[in-house]
C-alpha cells in the first residue's frame, strides 16, 4: 500500500529563516503529489502540485517544491518564511485504487513562525 | 476550483446518537470524499461517494457506522452513528473531478465533539 511520510512533525522558525519540510512516498509507478495547508481556524487548502513535467514547481505565497524521482521526495521549499506561514502543512501522494483516486496524507508538520 | 459548504459546522453530540453532515458543492462534480481527522493527526478517508453508485468504503470504515447518500452531482451527507466519544474529529468532505489527475479541494470540515 502506498505511503507518505513527512520527517518533521513540529518545525519551529524565526521570521526571514529558510525553510524545508521533508516528504517521502512509497509507490515506484507514476504519482501525483499535492501539499496542502491548514492555516489556524481554516480550512485545507492546496499549495502546489505536481503531475508531470518540470520537477521543481511553484506553489502560491512563495512555497516550491521538488520531485526528485530516485529519492521518493517531494519536500517544500520556502527561501524566507513569513509569521503569516504559521501553519499545518501535509504531503499527499494521489493513489489509483479499485478504480478510484484517493489521496494518501502524511500525519502533516506544524509550523510555528516567531516573529 | 470548487467552493465547497458543509452544516454543521460544529456540533456536541451525546453518546449513542447519530449525526448527519451535509456536503454542499458550487458545481457538478464526478467524485466526492469523505475523510476524517482525529484531534492531532492527519486525514484518514473514510469513503468516496460516486453519484449513482454505491459508496466505497476503506479498510476499517463500515457502511453501517458511517452511511452516505450522494442524491446528485452537488450534494452528499455522511452520517456518523451510534457515536462514542472515539468518534469525535473533524470530518471533511472534499471533491475531485473524476478519475485521472485529479486535484481534490476540501471543505470547512465539521467538528463533532461526542461526550
Amino acid at each position: 500500500a502506498q505511503s507518505v511520510s513527512q520527517h518533521n512533525h513540529h518545525v519551529i522558525l524565526s521570521e526571514a529563516a529558510s525553510l524545508e519540510l521533508g516528504c517521502n512516498y512509497s509507490y515506484g509507478g507514476t504519482v501525483n503529489l499535492f501539499w496542502y495547508v491548514q492555516y489556524p481556524g481554516q480550512h485545507l487548502q492546496l499549495l502546489l502540485k505536481y503531475f508531470s513535467g518540470d520537477p521543481l514547481v511553484k506553489g502560491i505565497k512563495g512555497f516550491e517544491a521538488e520531485f526528485i524521482k530516485s529519492k521518493f521526495s517531494f519536500n517544500l521549499r520556502k527561501p524566507s518564511v513569513q509569521w503569516s506561514d504559521t501553519a499545518e502543512y501535509f504531503c499527499a501522494v494521489n493513489s489509483f485504487s479499485g478504480g478510484y483516486n484517493k489521496l494518501i496524507f502524511g500525519a502533516g508538520t506544524r509550523l510555528a513562525v516567531h516573529p | 476550483s470548487a467552493v465547497i459548504s458543509q452544516k454543521p459546522s460544529r456540533d456536541i453530540c451525546q453518546r449513542g446518537t447519530s449525526l448527519t453532515i451535509q456536503c454542499q458543492v458550487d458545481s457538478q462534480v464526478t467524485m466526492m470524499f469523505w475523510y476524517r481527522q482525529q484531534p492531532g493527526q492527519s486525514l484518514t478517508l473514510i469513503a468516496t461517494a460516486n453519484q449513482g453508485s454505491e459508496a466505497t468504503y476503506e479498510s476499517g470504515f463500515v457502511i453501517d457506522k458511517f452511511p452516505i447518500s450522494r442524491p446528485n452531482l452537488t450534494f452528499s451527507t455522511l452520517t456518523v452513528s451510534n457515536m462514542s466519544p472515539e468518534d469525535s474529529s473533524i470530518y471533511l468532505c472534499s471533491v475531485g473531478p473524476g478519475l485521472g489527475a485529479d486535484t481534490q479541494y476540501f471543505g470547512p470540515g465539521t467538528r463533532l465533539t461526542v461526550l
